[in-house]
């Protein structure tokens, strides 16, 4: 069964560093997405991606924030200078409106940041 | 702004008990998502419910949509330990990609 794969499961850094969260979504959906999920809180939404451009965003998503496609198979999230608060775990998911009718989404397993 | 609350938040129910988790959004929708998280693991699809009264079963699980009150329900019957799990409902907003997510029902089944 095809599945939204994410890399590396776990992510260490150093405050200020840049980060950058991959993601292979399933491979005919259109649509793409990151969540986070601060350890212990609800799931948020980022950003959503289609047709190589940013169709939604979120307050948290600021300038520190981009996403890319940089070929026909990856998605990633990058975080230019990452804070203390951006520690969570990092959700990719992917869809296809199925059928124009509804927009279901499969996540990835996730990646875990963690800045000291 | 779309809100979305779920409660109980935590549920500690002994095997064979039957609960029901609430799910109440904010603002006008016709699509809700049930999602399984376990413990570091991610996010697994339950249920779509699409329209006014819907209903889908699926084991011991039934969730339900009434769109006119904003409420969706989960209802589990009979409980078995397999069952213990976090439980999230998503509310997609109108003309919206993202899906708003409830702060989750941490569901415990004790034997």
């Amino acid at each position: 069964e095809p599945e939204v794969t994410q890399t590396p499961s776990h992510q260490v850094t150093q405050m200020g560093q840049e980060v950058i969260l991959r993601c292979v979504p399933i491979s005919n959906h259109l649509y793409f997405y990151w969540y986070r999920q601060i350890l212990g809180q609800k799931v948020e939404f980022l950003v959503s991606f289609y047709n190589n451009e940013i169709s939604e965003k979120s307050e948290i998503f600021d300038d520190q924030f981009s996403v890319e496609r940089p070929d026909g198979s990856n998605f990633t999230l990058k975080i230019r200078s990452t804070k203390l608060e951006d520690s969570a775990m990092y959700f990719c998911a992917s869809s296809d409106w199925t059928s124009g009718l509804y927009n279901e989404q499969f996540f990835g397993p996730g990646t875990r940041l963690t800045v000291l | 702004e779309l809100k979305v609350e779920q409660n109980p938040l935590f549920l500690s129910m002994q095997e064979g008990k039957n609960y029901t988790i609430y799910c109440n959004y904010s603002t006008t929708s016709d699509r809700l998502y049930w999602y399984r998280q376990d413990p570091g693991k991610s996010l697994e699809s339950l249920f779509v419910l699409l329209s006014n009264g819907a209903v889908k079963q699926e084991g011991r699980l039934m969730a339900s949509l009434d769109t006119k009150a904003r409420l969706s329900t989960l209802h589990i019957t009979a409980a078995v330990h397999d069952l213990s799990a976090t439980y999230f409902c998503a509310v997609e907003g109108a003309g919206s990609y993202q899906l708003t997510f409830g702060k989750g029902t941490k569901l415990s089944v004790i034997p």
